[in-house]
């Protein structure tokens, strides 16, 4: 059962638009919800996380909506360059140090 | 943010012989290690929690005795592959985490093809 959804499987953004991606899940012990970006045949790198208590975080161009009431949350992608074109993985877990639910996964492609 | 390094990140074998993986935290101390095997256009699979000093906790379906995990130290995890068949070919993945907080923190990934 896949505990954490996301959508699309795949985004083609033009240079200078935005991208985002939907995550949803079910389980509401979840309390730490991060976003990863990962390049082809390289590990995935932590882009911004959030918790529950707060409705909304930005790091740069980077800005994680969070609505706990539906229990979704997504990553939006400002001034979409080409050199973000990777997979983005958004990801649940509870309590510290436990394991990452992860979603399927976005291939993101921003064309110039 | 805090280092994982892996070891070999790429490593090519014969089907029946057995390799080792490294996975070590640079700058902090982990005290739970994940391993992960990802197919290519495919998300993250866990296949093992290890902590520190402690067994294995194996996911359903992974088989503790051909994936091998030692947490030895608070810096270094090992997941050995044995005798390795094509079907392992895959692209393994370790992550740490410590301190107490929430964050993980990836490797760059070990790049594995039983030939």
């Amino acid at each position: 059962q896949q505990q954490v959804k996301q959508s699309p499987q795949s985004l083609i953004v033009q240079k200078g638009g935005i991208s985002i991606i939907n995550c949803a899940y079910e389980n509401t012990a979840f309390d730490y919800f991060p976003w990863y970006q990962q390049f082809p045949g390289k590990g995935p790198a932590l882009l911004i996380a959030i918790r529950p208590d707060v409705s909304e975080k930005k790091e740069g161009r980077f800005t994680i909506s969070f609505n706990k009431s539906a229990k979704q949350f997504s990553l939006h992608i400002m001034d979409s360059q080409p050199g973000d074109s990777a997979t983005y993985f958004c990801a649940a877990s509870m309590h510290t140090g436990n394991q990452f639910y992860f979603g399927t996964g976005t291939s993101l492609t921003v064309i110039p | 943010g805090a280092v994982v390094s892996q070891h070999p990140s790429w490593v090519i074998c014969k089907s029946g012989t057995s390799v080792k993986i490294e996975c070590r935290s640079l700058d902090f101390q982990a005290t739970t290690m994940f391993w992960y095997r990802q197919f290519p256009k495919q998300s993250l699979m866990l296949m093992a929690t290890s902590n520190e000093g402690s067994k294995a906790t194996y996911e359903q379906g992974v088989e503790k005795d051909k994936f091998l995990i030692n947490h030895a130290s608070l810096t270094l995890s090992t997941l050995t592959v044995t005798s390795a068949h094509p079907e392992d070919s895959s692209f393994y993945i370790c992550s740490a985490a410590g301190g107490g907080g929430y964050e993980q923190y990836f490797g760059p990934g070990t790049r594995l093809t039983v030939t």
